[in-house]
């Protein structure tokens, strides 16, 4: 079965620090998406991303983010000086309006 | 407004017994989704119902959408201890951009064997 593969699994930043987070989508996908779910919270959406450029954006998606497919394989989101309420779990995820989507494990994001 | 909201919030059942678990929406959708959630991991995609279905079954799975009612259920029939998980209905809104899903907060189920 395919996965969405997410790195790191765990990341601790001090405050202040750019963080970035890395997804490997299935091969064959043309759609990407970040989420992010804070402890206890809902699974909220990020931004969208399709033929290198991003789709649709939520309003937490401010200028402190940013996606990039630097490469053939990975999908980047980086984090520029991150603030303690940006600890969470961030899931990437790929596929398609009416398949369904494949979700990465999540890299857990912890500011201090 | 809140949108994809589960209930109960939590279920602890028998292992054999089924789960039933609703979700409640209020606006139109493309498609609905239903995701399961071990603690502290991913999301795994479980089953996706268009708007114009009414069921769909998956192994012991079924899925219902009633769009007049702005509901949906899912029914785990036979459960086991490996079904404990948190899940989750996810929609897909009618005229949104791909992948902008909304999550409810989940209904989490304890099966106990």
């Amino acid at each position: 079965e395919p996965e969405v593969t997410q790195t790191p699994s765990h990341q601790v930043t001090q405050m202040g620090q750019e963080v970035i987070l890395r997804c490997v989508p299935i091969s064959n996908h043309l759609y990407f998406y970040w989420y992010r779910q804070i402890l206890g919270q809902k699974v909220e959406f990020l931004v969208s991303f399709y033929n290198n450029e991003i789709s649709e954006k939520s309003e937490i998606f401010d200028d402190q983010f940013s996606v990039e497919r630097p490469d053939g394989s990975n999908f980047t989101l980086k984090i520029r000086s991150t603030k303690l309420e940006d600890s969470a779990m961030y899931f990437c995820a790929s596929g398609q309006r009416n398949y369904g989507y494949t979700f990465g494990s999540g890299t857990r994001l912890t500011v201090v | 407004s809140q949108q994809g909201e589960e209930d109960p919030q939590a279920l602890s059942i028998q292992e054999g017994e089924n789960a039933t678990m609703n979700c409640s929406y209020k606006t139109s959708i493309n498609n609905l989704q239903w995701y399961r959630q071990n603690s502290g991991r991913g999301l795994v995609h479980l089953i996706l119902i268009r708007s114009n279905e009414r069921e769909k079954h998956s192994g012991r799975l079924r899925v219902t959408l009633d769009t007049s009612k702005k509901s949906s259920s899912l029914l785990i029939t036979a459960s086991r201890a490996a079904d404990t998980a948190s899940y989750f209905c996810a929609t897909d809104g009618y005229g949104g951009s791909q992948g902008n899903l909304i999550f409810g907060k989940g209904t989490k189920l304890s099966v106990k064997p």
